[in-house]
């Protein structure tokens, strides 16, 4: 089963910051917070994932709090483009490094308006 | 740009007609993985390949079957097709090497969705 809670839907103006919460209250040491989305009819996208630390790349930011008990993606500036299912999803870090299955659960329908 | 391609995107097939769906990558990934996904529902992960090895979901029915040839390609046998099997079919692959230097990050096709009739 998903291991994390996220809103059912959520919207946005364009041009605006999304910001996507995640709860993984039962998150454990060895195991990271991805962030995946999915536009309508198109296969799951790669966003960013982390273990404890903030991080950042060109399509968003990732804020983890400090118990690691949840995050929060950040869109910085929304386009219409941007609408789409984001699935947060806690993955478990194996032995030698490699990394579990990914288990998606219901995920957060962003809606982003002009 | 190097991808993972499925053909065909739309597949129509009948009740209990055999169905095979193909999944291509250029990215020389050495795992690749076959999801599930119902309408209005999150992808769920049929089984994927670790190199040559397979390794099943403990809840996939017998009636999906997986071939891997090569590193390229890899297929999804559909035996028995029922109504309940309409949905879309994604196709992802990952670099997983089993090291710290691994990035396991899945980079999914465009799916394939399937209705039976």
């Amino acid at each position: 089963d998903a291991k994390t809670t996220q809103p059912t839907s959520m919207d946005c103006a364009e041009g605006r910051a999304a910001n996507l919460p995640c709860n993984h209250s039962t998150i454990s040491g060895n195991e990271y917070v991805y962030w995946y989305r999915q536009i309508h009819s198109q296969g799951p996208q790669y966003i960013i994932h982390g273990l404890k630390n903030n991080e950042t790349n060109e399509m968003a930011s990732l804020i983890i709090t400090e118990d690691r008990k949840s995050s929060t993606l950040i869109l910085p500036h929304a386009t219409l483009r941007d609408t789409a299912v984001y699935y947060c999803i806690v993955r478990l870090r194996l032995p030698g490094g490699s990394q579990g299955n990914l288990i998606f659960g219901k995920g957060t329908k962003l809606s982003v308006k002009p | 740009d190097a991808m993972v391609i499925q053909n065909p995107r739309y597949q129509v097939t009948q009740f209990g007609k055999p169905v095979t769906l193909s999944c291509s990558q250029t990215l020389n990934h050495n795992v690749m993985y076959w999801y599930q996904q119902k309408s209005s529902q999150a992808p769920k992960l049929l089984f994927h390949y670790y190199d040559k090895d397979f390794n099943n979901e403990a809840d996939t029915p017998d009636n999906f079957q997986s071939r891997r040839p090569n590193t390229s390609f890899c297929f999804l046998d559909i035996r028995s097709p029922g109504l309940g099997d309409a949905a879309m079919y994604l196709c992802a692959t990952s670099r997983t090497t089993g090291t710290s230097a691994s990035t396991d990050t899945q980079y999914f096709g465009p799916g394939t969705r399937l209705t039976v009739l």
